[in-house]
């Protein structure tokens, strides 16, 4: 799996976007970008996730340089319940479907 | 509403002694997983299996079993040869892997305690 670099912890205003940022310079050409994201004390949560092109859902939106090397998960309205670990996953093209989640972005939304 | 359920939440072991943890989808997926969780840290892949009676073994599989007699269900044994069993368990299911992995679907995990 591509190696992904997010920053520890992060916080954001409720109400306000919130920008996550992951590194992953090693991403081969056919290999997507997953984000998902763990509340505490549950099973993490799928949000989006993407090839090459932005993409958008109800949950956020998911910004992927032209390079590849780096995106952007945006929650354009953070709330206090959008307070979560995310995690920036890069799975193997061949892979048999092992997520390997690194430490994440703590993101704290506060009032 | 479709899903998965683990069960039991809470899950309390003596030494010695063997345990299963359910896990249950209605979400006709092909591919489920078991991964564990230890405080503050990621998570590990104990199994997966892609199709019904196969499954293979993940990077911390040792002291663990698992077996895929239907669809529906993946049930994880932690037997007593697994010696730090104190772990937050998460079961996961996907359609089949392909191209394009599919994302992967969680429960809401079973905490597992030594007595």
């Amino acid at each position: 799996d591509a190696k992904t670099t997010q920053p520890t912890s992060m916080d954001c205003a409720e109400g306000r976007a919130a920008n996550l940022p992951c590194n992953h310079s090693t991403i081969s050409g056919n290999e997507y970008v997953y984000w998902y994201r763990q509340i505490h004390s549950q099973g993490p949560q799928y949000i989006i996730h993407g090839l090459k092109n932005n993409e958008t859902n109800e949950m956020a939106s998911l910004i992927i340089t032209e390079d590849r090397k780096s995106s952007t998960l945006i929650l354009p309205h953070a709330t206090l319940r959008d307070t979560a670990v995310y995690y920036c996953i890069v799975p193997h093209s061949s892979n048999t479907g092992k997520l390997i989640f690194g430490q994440g972005t703590t993101l704290q939304v506060k009032p | 509403d479709g899903g998965i359920t683990q069960s039991p939440k809470y899950l309390f072991r003596k030494e010695g002694q063997n345990v299963t943890l359910s896990c249950e989808q209605n979400l006709n997926h092909d591919a489920m997983y078991w991964y564990r969780q230890d405080p503050g840290q990621g998570l590990r892949l104990i199994y997966y299996s892609q199709i019904v009676n196969d499954f293979q073994k993940g990077d911390i599989a040792e002291g663990y079993s698992v077996s895929r007699e239907k669809k529906e269900s993946f049930p994880l044994t932690v037997t007593s040869a697994q010696k730090n069993p104190t772990a937050f368990y998460l079961c996961a299911s996907s359609h089949q892997t392909g191209i394009a992995m599919q994302p992967q679907h969680f429960g809401d995990g079973t905490r597992l305690s030594i007595l």
